[in-house]
């Protein structure tokens, strides 16, 4: 299993500011994925954070909006940049241990934007 | 992108009785199927990873099948109870090396 920490767990921001959130794992993993849940949607993936190199983003997500970084094997950090309505959702952060293994997840982040 | 689909989308049941959902995924470039439990305001939690056709898991109550070559698998409850009130999400993993997650069954289970 892995131990995830993702912090904040909630917030709410005013539209036009950025938000990081942030991923901790409790030990190195080679990928880490982040995903958001609109309301009413299911999970869908962002992009894919490798350390050592650019982030690959899913098709209709950029990283101006979306800059994520990699520092190391156990760290990342996602920014929602020039918040909108459209972008209040559960964020939430994952990794795996090994192709096609299961995906623990962060506790996720529950954010607001007025 | 891999267009996953789940039905229903959401179901309402009487505690005790069985129910089940349904994936339905590209069967092209397959390596496992995932299911996962979402539990409201918890993390996603892992059921099953399936990579075999004909594989069959269980985990107390709930079972899940999986059929490769048409591109399917089902989730069965047996027996539901209030605490089995989550959403289910099934994600292929692809030799592409991502999951992609399908848009869930909401499922609440009416004591």
């Amino acid at each position: 299993s892995a131990v995830i920490s993702q912090k904040p767990s909630r917030d709410i921001c005013q539209r036009g500011t950025s938000l990081t959130i942030q991923c901790q794992v409790d030990s190195q993993v080679t990928m880490m994925f982040w995903y958001r849940q609109q309301p009413g949607q299911s999970l869908t993936l962002i992009a894919t954070a490798n350390q050592g190199s650019e982030a690959t983003y899913e098709s209709g997500f950029v990283i101006d909006k979306f800059p994520i970084s990699r520092p190391n094997l156990t760290f990342s950090t996602l920014t929602v940049s020039n918040m909108s309505p459209e972008d209040s959702s559960i964020y939430l952060c994952s990794v795996t241990r090994g192709g096609g293994e299961k995906l623990f997840f962060g506790s996720g982040t529950q954010l607001s934007v007025l | 992108i891999l267009n996953v689909e789940q039905s229903p989308q959401s179901l309402h049941v009487q505690e005790g009785d069985s129910t089940n959902f349904t994936c339905s995924f590209p069967s092209s470039n397959f390596y496992a199927l995932h299911w996962y439990r979402w539990e409201t305001a918890k993390s996603p939690e892992a059921l099953f990873v399936m990579t075999l056709n004909g594989d069959e898991k269980k985990k107390g109550r709930i079972s899940a099948t999986l059929n490769t070559k048409e591109g399917y698998s089902y989730l069965y409850i047996k027996g539901s109870q209030p605490e089995d009130s989550a959403t289910y999400l099934c994600a292929p993993y692809n030799t592409g090396n991502q999951f992609y997650f399908g848009t869930g069954t909401s499922l609440t289970v009416i004591p």
